[in-house]
């Protein structure tokens, strides 16, 4: 079975510039999760979803951050446009009850020059 | 502002030995509690679950929790070289909730 897949696993930017970074959950798994982590800092929650829905997007920095999942599958983040502070590790996970521990894929390396 | 902490490390112990990791977190109504193992440049890799308090025991790992006093460890018995990693305490922080909030971890270094 596969796990959670994200690409690109590395992405360099020029601020102001746009970038969309995707994550394939596990198949089956209704509940989609973006995390960051910026140089020495924990790992953040930004957003879950439920299937297509929002769930909780309290972790979100800005509106700059645009997170979709259509039709409850495939899930992209979107940062536009994108300022320095942005570059870290965006990791992906999904699980399937919301009380279960959630796998993650390998991480999206943002960095923003 | 609901916090996980650990202590960076590392935590250096000999091949064979045993690792004690410990996590303390500030939020009282917390429900589940992760580890996380993360090798450098990798994912986090679940490999404990913890929910009531204490023990669980998996092969070499043993999770402990203690709700009373807000702590959780890992034990890792017969430590290896490849147990060599960051390894994340987490916690799931209410009911209800699915999201996970992290400690920075703890370098753990296996020495053969």
């Amino acid at each position: 079975e596969a796990g959670v897949t994200q690409f690109p696993s590395h992405s360099v930017i020029e601020k102001g510039q746009t970038v969309t970074l995707r994550c394939d959950p596990i198949s089956g798994h209704d509940n989609l999760y973006w995390y960051r982590r910026v140089m020495g800092k924990e790992i953040k929650f930004l957003l879950h979803f439920v299937k297509e829905s929002k769930q909780d997007e309290s972790g979100m920095p800005n509106n700059r951050f645009l997170a979709e999942r259509t039709g409850g599958t495939y899930s992209t983040l979107k940062v536009q446009p994108a300022e320095l502070e942005d570059s870290g590790v965006y990791f992906c996970a999904s699980s399937q009850g919301q009380a279960n521990g959630a796998f993650f894929g390998q991480g999206t390396r943002l960095t923003v020059v | 502002q609901k916090e996980v902490e650990q202590n960076s490390g590392p935590l250096s112990v000999p091949e064979g030995a045993i690792a004690s990791l410990n996590c303390t977190y500030s939020d009282r109504v917390s429900q589940s509690f992760f580890w996380y193992r993360q090798y450098s440049g990798k994912s986090p890799e679940l490999i404990m679950s913890i929910y009531s308090n204490g023990d669980k025991e998996d092969g070499r790992f043993t999770a402990q929790l203690n709700k009373a006093s807000q702590y959780v460890s890992l034990l890792i018995r017969d430590s290896q070289p490849s147990d060599s990693a960051t390894y994340l305490c987490a916690v799931n922080p209410d009911v209800g909730y699915s999201t996970l909030t992290f400690g920075k971890g703890t370098m753990l270094l296996v020495s053969p």
